[in-house]
């Protein structure tokens, strides 16, 4: 019963720093995307994807890059990491139905 | 484009008290519409969902019912307890797979 898993659960990075979250589901989902969540903003959506090799801008996309090259796996990429990107982000995956949420990976940029 | 209000927390109730969080929303066609909960340390999780005009959701005890002519999706349950506290999260999801969600409220049930 994996479901959507996160990895790291936890990074501190500095300024300028480069990182990858990655972002794994076995439920055979063609809908994977990924938010990031802010106190008293919600979640926003930054990327997310319809299929291998099909990616798209969400609502907050700046400073981020993801790709898509199987259906199981969507990394979400920070090239330069900045402090505003202080945040705890989440994966998605889902059909026509619910979105299933991995548990969150937060991040620090000092 | 597309978005979601909802109130406003924290929400604080005590034990067996009655619950509404108000949820409103802006779009085009015909969204489905989510209420999703959010337990301290984990992701979120799907609460209920209606996915046309009138529909009621319902999931634990918690309703909802999908209303076109106000744009609303109220969340309520009759009687909280200690383990309802949560974030709670109202989405839409529009023809593409996109969900956007409104920007949470925090609900404290006291014993």
């Amino acid at each position: 019963n994996a479901g959507v898993t996160q990895t790291p659960k936890f990074q501190v990075l500095k300024t300028g720093q480069s990182m990858t979250l990655q972002c794994a589901q076995d439920m055979n989902h063609e809908y994977m995307s990924w938010y990031r969540q802010d106190p008293g903003m919600g979640l926003r959506l930054i990327h997310y994807s319809v299929g291998a090799g099909i990616t798209d801008q969400g609502e907050v996309p700046n400073g981020y890059n993801v790709s898509r090259s199987t259906t199981e796996d969507f990394p979400l990429r920070l090239l330069s990491a900045a402090p505003s990107q202080t945040s705890v982000y989440f994966c998605a995956s889902g059909n026509t139905g619910e979105l299933f949420f991995g548990e969150g990976s937060r991040l620090t940029v000092l | 484009g597309n978005s979601v209000t909802q109130m406003e927390g924290p929400v604080t109730l005590s034990e067996e008290a009655f619950l509404t969080i108000n949820c409103t929303y802006t779009a085009t066609g015909y969204p489905s519409l989510f209420w999703y909960v959010q337990y301290p340390g984990e992701g979120l999780q799907l609460l209920l969902k209606a996915t046309k005009a009138d529909d009621k959701g319902s999931n634990k005890g918690f309703e909802a019912t999908y209303r076109k002519e106000t744009t609303s999706f109220h969340l309520e349950k009759g009687s909280v307890q200690v383990s309802d506290s949560a974030v709670y999260f109202c989405a839409l999801r529009d023809s593409s797979y996109k969900l956007i969600f409104g920007s949470g409220t925090r609900l404290l049930v006291r014993p």
